[in-house]
């Protein structure tokens, strides 16, 4: 079956440690984004990738960083400088350039910061 | 950038219909629909695009006013089923290069 597969669902870190989200997608889709979730804010793009080797900054990139060696996976890390970084974090792919398609969403990771 | 929607929440009766509306600050090139339910990821609903609406469930429709920058979502005879956030999310454009927003939500809670 076809989807997005993140990890792992939940996650757990002290302060000052950095931690990479893991996602993966075998839809063959070019674009791929991170979005974080927080109570009552909706749905904030971090990063986003439109094809291999190419990112761009979302509306909230401080504090993160991404990777796009492979068309399959588009990893997230949350480093130490993420002044607050517990949150769901969503991850998405899409088959259509410009986002002129729908999403696929993955289940997302819930990470805590102890 | 983030696209406005209003009513931030909702309670319904089954049978009752409800509308959801999204605004924008900027020129809307196409308006996305998604429901997310407690603990689950978004699911898509449906997409309309400038200069059309295309409609992507039974029961549920929507509309997208490009002059006003506004789409508004219709739910009709709502079911226990319907229960959840909706979010809209507008395309912006910068650098060649599109980017999905979505709004901060409205949730609706359809109870028997």
């Amino acid at each position: 079956d076809g989807g997005i597969t993140q990890s792992p669902k939940y996650l757990f870190r002290k302060e000052g440690q950095n931690v990479t989200l893991s996602c993966e997608q075998n839809l063959n889709h070019d674009a791929m984004y991170w979005y974080r979730q927080d109570p009552g804010q909706g749905l904030r793009l971090i990063y986003y990738s439109q094809i291999v080797n190419d990112f761009q900054k979302g509306d909230i990139a401080e504090g993160y960083s991404v990777s796009r060696e492979k068309k399959e996976s588009f990893p997230l890390t949350v480093t130490s400088a993420q002044k607050n970084p517990t949150a769901f974090y969503l991850c998405a792919s899409s088959g259509t350039a410009g986002v002129g398609g729908e999403l696929f969403f993955g289940e997302g990771s819930r990470l805590t910061v102890l | 950038q983030q696209p406005v929607q209003s009513p931030q929440a909702v309670i319904l009766r089954e049978g009752e219909d409800a509308v959801i509306n999204c605004s924008s600050s900027k020129a809307l090139y196409s308006v996305h629909w998604y429901r997310q339910k407690h603990g689950e990821a978004p699911v898509f609903l449906m997409i309309l695009l400038k200069g059309g609406e295309q409609k992507g469930h039974e029961k549920i429709s929507a509309s997208f006013n490009e002059k006003k920058q506004q789409s508004s979502l219709y739910l009709t005879a709502s079911q226990l089923s319907y229960s959840g956030t909706y979010f809209c999310g507008t395309v912006v454009v910068s650098s060649n290069t599109g980017k999905l927003i979505f709004g901060q939500g409205t949730t609706l809670q359809v109870k028997p």
